[in-house]
C-alpha cells in the first residue's frame, strides 16, 4: 500500500500562472476529498469526490479553482489565475466509503503551495 | 454547524511524562465519531485515534488514550510515556454520523523535551 500520492510536493509560482496539483488515492479507495491548509484558517474541505463523481464542491473558494477526478486513480485540483492569497499547503485524502465516519481518512504528504 | 475548538495552542512536556490536550466540539447530533490527527514535521496527517459517540468505553490505542465526557461535548487526548517522536500538531476532528465531512480544531503544536 503505497498510500495517497499527492504531487509536486512544492510548488512556486507567480501571480496569474496556472497551478495543477495532482493526487493519487489508495487503490480500491471510492471516496477522494480535497483540503487545504492556512494557519489563519486551518484545514477546510474544499471538494468531495465519491465513485469519481463531485459530490460538494461548496468548499470551492472561487471560479478560479477547479477540480476533476477522470478515473479512480487520478484527482487534480487546477487554480486559474493564481493569487498570493492562494499560497496554502493542499491535502488530498482517500477512504474507502463515504468519509471518515466508515473508514479511516488517509492523507497525503501535501503540496506546498506558494504564489509570488 | 459543527464547531471543533482547541484551546491549547501549543504545550511543552518531558520525555517519559504524561500530557493531556484538550478538544470540546459543539453540535446538536446525538451519532457522531471523533478524532484525533497527528501531523508531524513531514507535513502528512495520521490518524491517532478514533471515538464513536454511542460507546461509553474511551478510546484507546497503546500510549494514547481519550477522555470522552458527552455531555460536556469535551474529547481529550493523553499521551503516557511522551517520546521524541511524539512532537507534532495534534488535529482534533468531529464528523457526523450521517456525514462525509471532518470537521477541524485549529490544533495543537506538542513539543516533546528531551
Amino acid at each position: 500500500d503505497a498510500g495517497v500520492i499527492q504531487s509536486p510536493r512544492h510548488e512556486v509560482t507567480e501571480m496569474g500562472q496556472e497551478v495543477t496539483l495532482r493526487c493519487k488515492p489508495i487503490s480500491g479507495h471510492n471516496s477522494l476529498f480535497w483540503y487545504r491548509q492556512t494557519m489563519m484558517r486551518g484545514l477546510e474541505l474544499l471538494i468531495y469526490f465519491n465513485n469519481n463523481v463531485p459530490i460538494d464542491d461548496s468548499g470551492m473558494p472561487e471560479d478560479r479553482f477547479s477540480a476533476k477526478m477522470p478515473n479512480a486513480s487520478f484527482s487534480t485540483l487546477k487554480i486559474q489565475p493564481s493569487e498570493p492569497r492562494d499560497s496554502a499547503v493542499y491535502f488530498c485524502a482517500s477512504s474507502l466509503e463515504g468519509g471518515a465516519r466508515n473508514s479511516p481518512l488517509h492523507f497525503g504528504n501535501g503540496t506546498r503551495l506558494t504564489v509570488t | 454547524a459543527q464547531t471543533v475548538t482547541q484551546s491549547q495552542p501549543e504545550m511543552s512536556v518531558q520525555e517519559a511524562e504524561t500530557v493531556t490536550l484538550s478538544c470540546t466540539y459543539d453540535t446538536s447530533e446525538n451519532n457522531y465519531y471523533l478524532f484525533w490527527y497527528k501531523q508531524p514535521p513531514s507535513r502528512q496527517m495520521i490518524l491517532v485515534i478514533r471515538q464513536e459517540a454511542y460507546k461509553q468505553q474511551n478510546a484507546t490505542e497503546n500510549r494514547f488514550s481519550v477522555n470522552f465526557q458527552k455531555a460536556a461535548k469535551s474529547f481529550s487526548l493523553k499521551i503516557s510515556d511522551s517520546q521524541l517522536g511524539d512532537t507534532a500538531m495534534y488535529f482534533c476532528a468531529f464528523t457526523g454520523a450521517g456525514s462525509y465531512q471532518l470537521t477541524f480544531g485549529k490544533g495543537t503544536k506538542l513539543s516533546v523535551i528531551p
